[in-house]
């Protein structure tokens, strides 16, 4: 059973047009976290909600923002996207936070800016 | 600034051949976390290690957290096809609670 769902799993815009991906969790987490990854690349914490404490990476552009309007759904937009912004957005999630926390993650969604 | 280097970046091995991979910083950390990611999907956390000179072995992969807590290395024994995928060290810093990823070893096992 699928513990961390995205929709969608592809998502195509234009450039400059707003949009905006989903993630839920069935595991009732405290933790949920948002990372960009390009190709080929180490994932990038852009940032993670604690409960609905929002900590922001300090070098996550403010063309990114996020919502956590309950403990199951976080929402990634992307106010405007532009070309660099192509990549796969992973969701993850974790009990609390630290090394004594696994991190689960989904599949991901895969951005394509035309 | 990357926190945590990966090396090598890519590797193509036979299969049945041993490697390791190594993840290494100039910083100290509080644990660290190895994940594997196959193509399309999210990393799956394979081991957490938090002590200072810990090992641990999950089957034909040995896990070792340097004695500094600043570095950490992966052993695989007999490598297959499946072992194929992205693989990934994940910090925890002393002074925050989050997890910053390395760099990334991409490794193909050729049957």
């Amino acid at each position: 059973d699928a513990m961390v769902i995205q929709n969608p799993r592809y998502q195509v815009t234009q450039f400059g047009k707003p949009v905006t991906l989903s993630c839920s969790q069935t595991l009732n987490h405290n933790v949920m976290y948002w990372y960009q990854q390009k190709s080929s690349q180490a994932p990038k914490l852009l940032f993670h909600y604690y409960d609905k404490d929002f900590n922001n990476e300090a070098d996550t552009p403010d063309n990114f923002q996020s919502r956590r309007p309950n403990t199951s759904f976080c929402f990634l937009d992307i106010r405007s996207p532009g070309l660099g912004d192509a990549a796969m957005y992973l969701c993850a999630t974790s009990r609390g936070s630290g090394g004594f926390y696994e991190q689960y993650f989904g599949p991901g969604t895969r951005l394509t800016v035309t | 600034t990357q926190l945590l280097e990966q090396s090598p970046q890519f590797l193509s091995i036979q299969e049945g051949e041993n490697l390791t991979v190594y993840c290494n910083s100039s910083s100290v950390f509080s644990s660290l976390q190895w994940y594997r990611q196959e193509p399309g999907e999210g990393p799956v956390l394979l081991v957490t290690v938090v002590t200072g000179g810990e090992v641990k072995k999950l089957k034909r992969l040995t896990f070792q957290f340097g004695d500094a807590r600043k570095d950490s290395s992966l052993h695989i024994t007999a490598a297959q096809p499946g072992d194929t995928g992205l693989y990934l060290c994940a910090g925890e810093r002393d002074t925050g609670n989050q997890f910053y990823f390395g760099t990334g070893t991409s490794l193909t096992v050729i049957p």
